[in-house]
């Protein structure tokens, strides 16, 4: 356990359905990502929080994707109208002052 | 070309064996990370590295900063090492403020008894 929760851990959705995901991270770590990682491949960037600003975004998030972290502790990730290539794992890390990272055990996603 | 490369993909060892995994990477970087996953999507992070070299058990890690190299070494494998294993880079002209990383794409080990 590496103190990073994520939720669900799998989820499976039919094609134009939205989905929410969560991430409660360590609770000293100011800084929170998203990655998404399709089979075989390693992670790439989604997005990334400072506390609750949204500091930056990957051009592989689209408009059907949307990032929060409302009060710099827990984060969700929404995909709306979901697609078939949008089925992946959604990893979520924290890290703190040290610069090491925390993962979660990821979300699963599968649109049908 | 990616900017992280890892070699090689795929790695099939005998128990006991002595086992390095290579990373190499074209950008400046300010960190380098070594990561475990296991099948079911968990990642661990072993080693985080900017110079050097760092020791935690039975794993080593190594960093040539002037060759953009790094090492994962394992000495006297065991089949509870089977993972895919994850160089991750953050490069330097990211900035103190931002967390990017940049990822290669693993190496799987596959140790037997």
């Amino acid at each position: 356990d590496t103190g990073v929760s994520q939720d669900p851990r799998h989820k499976i959705t039919k094609r134009g359905q939205n989905v929410t995901f969560r991430c409660d991270p360590i609770s000293e770590h100011n800084r929170l990502y998203w990655y998404r990682q399709t089979l075989g491949q390693g992670p790439e960037f989604l997005t990334y929080f400072q506390n609750e600003a949204q500091l930056e975004k990957s051009r592989l998030l689209s408009d059907r994707f949307s990032a929060e972290r409302p009060k710099g502790s827990f984060s969700t990730l929404e995909i709306q109208r979901t697609e078939q290539g949008d089925s992946a794992m959604y990893l979520c890390a924290s890290r703190g002052g040290t610069g090491e990272l925390f993962f979660g055990e990821g979300s699963r996603l599968t649109v049908l | 070309k990616n900017e992280v490369e890892q070699s090689p993909q795929n790695l099939t060892a005998q128990e006991g064996e002595f086992i390095t995994i290579n990373c190499s990477y074209s950008v400046g970087i300010s960190a380098l990370h070594w990561l475990q996953q296991h099948p079911g999507g968990g990642i661990v992070s072993l080693f985080m590295l900017s110079s050097g070299k760092k020791k935690h058990g039975r794993l080593i890690a190594t960093i040539n900063i002037q060759e953009k190299h790094s090492s994962l070494h394992i000495t006297a494998s065991h089949p509870r090492d089977s993972a895919v294993y994850i160089c991750a880079v953050r490069g330097s002209r990211y900035g103190g403020s931002q967390g990017n990383l940049i990822f290669g794409k693993g190496t799987k080990l596959s140790v037997k008894p």
